[in-house]
């Protein structure tokens, strides 16, 4: 199993311009997440996902939107990025919302916005 | 809300050192409490978990114990290698998974 992969694993952007994130995860997990992680601030969950087809906001939400249209993947998209969008990104999957359960990690996002 | 505290780094060791990295956490309710590890360029890998109360986890020579009385969560291993470079994260899941700001720990040889 790949686990959870995301593309790409480096991107430059300038101001204004727009992408998408892509994050696929092969064990049939039900959650998924997206995570901003800066220096000194831990991570910050952007949005997530419960199921395919349902998407909600997290603590940083503004400025990205997502969509699970398929269950193995999830989507980030910046519409116009902002250099304060300049971060590490990264998903995450899990089997269902019980307290138990861990959280398994893409390999991240290196973003730098111009 | 729920959050978690971990001590500041970074902190800097001699190889076979003992590790402590002190984490504390506010929750309602009775939250599993997770210790994360990142090494350079990777995504974070789960090191060690709790769920109940009193629980230790334990991993690779790292355990950290439940303290309900405590609110913490500590970090603690014998002896420390240069292969254990890394950031750690304490994280709570209480139907949220919250995560503290992570701890950079460099072993020297």
């Amino acid at each position: 199993n790949a686990g959870v992969t995301q593309t790409p694993k480096f991107r430059v952007l300038k101001t204004g311009q727009s992408m998408t994130l892509l994050c696929a995860q092969d064990m049939n997990h039900e959650y998924m997440y997206w995570y901003r992680q800066d220096p000194g601030m831990g991570l910050r969950l952007i949005h997530y996902s419960v199921g395919e087809g349902t998407t909600a906001k997290g603590e940083v939400p503004d400025g990205y939107n997502v969509s699970r249209l398929k269950k193995q993947n999830f989507l980030l998209g910046l519409e116009s990025a902002a250099p304060s969008q300049t971060s590490v990104y990264f998903c995450a999957s899990t089997t269902n919302g019980g307290t138990y359960n861990e959280q398994f990690f893409g390999p991240g996002t290196r973003l730098t916005v111009l | 809300g729920d959050s978690v505290t971990q001590m500041e780094g970074p902190v800097t060791l001699s190889e076979e050192a003992f590790l402590t990295i002190n984490c504390t956490y506010t929750a309602t309710g009775y939250p599993s409490l997770f210790w994360y590890v990142q090494y350079p360029g990777e995504g974070l890998q789960l090191l060690l978990k709790a769920t109940k109360a009193d629980d230790k986890g334990s991993n690779k020579g790292f355990e950290a114990t439940y303290r309900k009385e405590t609110t913490s969560f500590h970090l603690e291993k014998g002896s420390v290698q240069v292969s254990d470079s890394a950031v750690y994260f304490c994280a709570l899941n209480n139907n949220d998974m919250r995560f503290g700001a992570g701890t950079r720990l460099t072993v020297k040889p």
